[in-house]
């Protein structure tokens, strides 16, 4: 069975300070990993799509990477605006349409 | 921002009663979905389409239907609502890209759906 996690649940920053999230996840085979930031009442807002191990993506503040078994975006000198909660999911190569979510990881930013 | 609208975007209904749930989409995707997002849970797929009249069930698919008549419209029904329905939904759509890549998936606003 597909499984995501996401760590920590819950993450503090100051303006400026850096740090990273992380998705760890079980698939038979990754067609796709994919993080979407959703902030209060909306609906989730794609960020990024990694296909295999090894792949990177920037996006201004932040950068997705890709192993075998897990997944970081990270974030540098976040600002208020970054405060949203991140959420990872994974789409598995047998099971054609049925994408995987993770809980999500609720970000704060304090200036 | 995808062309997605989910119509309610609130509703308040009572146990038993049938509710309906619209997305419409002008980005012409093929395939469109159904979540629900609930506290702890995460977004769950309730139902999926992949094109006008073909559509297959996700997870959490026991006491809902979908129809999709058109390509632009995807419709959520609660036949008998129950408390436990009571969530945010998500219509989501995507566009199959190559055989060797992933479907990225753009969501809508939500409804927020409380059953009383």
């Amino acid at each position: 069975e597909d499984q995501v996690t996401q760590s920590p649940e819950a993450l503090r920053l100051q303006e400026g300070e850096s740090s990273s999230l992380n998705c760890s996840y079980t698939v038979s085979g990754l067609r796709g990993l994919f993080w979407y930031r959703q902030d209060p009442g909306k609906g989730p807002e794609f960020l990024f799509t990694l296909y295999s191990a090894g792949e990177e993506k920037e996006k201004e503040r932040l950068k997705a990477t890709l192993t075998k078994k897990e997944s970081f975006l990270h974030i540098t000198a976040p600002k208020p605006e970054d405060s949203a909660t991140y959420l990872c999911a994974v789409q598995d190569d047998d099971y054609g349409q049925n994408f995987v979510f993770g809980p999500g990881t609720r970000l704060s930013v304090l200036p | 921002d995808a062309g997605i609208t989910q119509s309610p975007r609130h509703k308040v209904t009572e146990t038993g009663t049938p509710v309906t749930l619209r997305c419409h989409q002008t980005e012409n995707h093929r395939y469109m979905y159904w979540y629900r997002q609930d506290p702890g849970h995460g977004l769950r797929l309730i139902h999926y389409s992949y094109g006008v009249k073909d559509t297959d069930k996700g997870e959490v698919s026991d006491g809902y239907s979908v129809s999709r008549s058109k390509t632009e419209d995807f419709l959520l029904t609660l036949e008998s609502a129950t408390s436990s329905q009571t969530s945010v939904y998500f219509c989501a759509i995507s566009e199959r890209g190559s055989a060797l890549m992933s479907d990225t998936q753009y969501f809508g606003p939500g409804t927020r759906l409380t059953v009383l």
